[in-house]
């Protein structure tokens, strides 16, 4: 079974502060990933990782940034939040080799007021 | 045209019917195929993986794959009240693409 946890899970803030989100997984996983998810709509890839110091843009554009300095751990920043920024982020993780079965964190519902 | 397609929802069948999702993919050399369920304001999870030509079953849920065709389909048999959710297919070459999903309704 996946290990992997976000924090915080709900998260309301005002508009211009810097976030950081967390992602971390137990799996010793490779490769992790940030989507970006609206209520009820499509999941959106916004960043991903194939390993420590590696990180790279996903398919929809975002303002956030993400490192990766640790094999477990996953943080994405928002240096000023905003309103367009209210949305759900989940966090996904995979074995390097093999299916590309991917495992999600509960995931993290941010408001920014 | 969308990487994967799903049959838009959403889908509303009587407790104890099957309910049958459809997805289509457009990259030949996809490899890996999976189905996720997805309760609202949660996080997917993954239900069933399928990786070769024909059915693979679990419990009430049964894929189908035909590389052929490139269509891969869930099957979900006497659904529960607790099989309300959105499914998912999501297709693997080096990457995974998601489909948008369709919304399954299970009425009691």
């Amino acid at each position: 079974e996946a290990d992997i946890y976000q924090t915080p899970r709900y998260l309301v803030i005002g508009t211009g502060k810097k976030i950081t989100l967390e992602c971390s997984q137990t799996m010793g996983h490779d490769k992790m990933y940030w989507y970006q998810q609206d209520p009820g709509m499509e999941l959106h890839l916004i960043h991903y990782s194939y390993g420590v110091n590696s990180t790279e843009k996903g398919d929809l554009s975002s303002e956030s940034t993400v490192s990766r300095i640790r094999t477990e751990h996953f943080p994405l920043t928002l240096e000023s939040a905003r309103p367009s920024h209210t949305s759900q982020y989940l966090c996904a993780s995979t074995r390097t080799s093999g299916t590309n079965e991917q495992f999600f964190g509960p995931g993290t519902r941010l408001t920014v007021l | 045209q969308k990487e994967v397609e799903q049959n838009s929802g959403p889908l509303s069948v009587p407790e104890g019917a099957i309910a049958s999702l459809n997805c289509t993919y457009s990259d030949r050399v996809s490899q890996s195929f999976f189905w996720y369920r997805q309760y609202s304001g949660k996080s997917p999870e993954l239900i069933m993986s399928i990786y070769s030509n024909g059915d693979k079953e679990d419990g009430r849920f049964t894929a189908q794959l035909n590389k052929a065709s490139q269509y891969v389909s869930l099957l979900i048999r006497d659904s529960q009240p607790s099989d309300s959710a959105t499914y998912l297919c999501a297709v693997s070459d080096y990457k995974l693409s998601f489909g948008a999903g369709t919304t399954v309704t299970v009425r009691a």
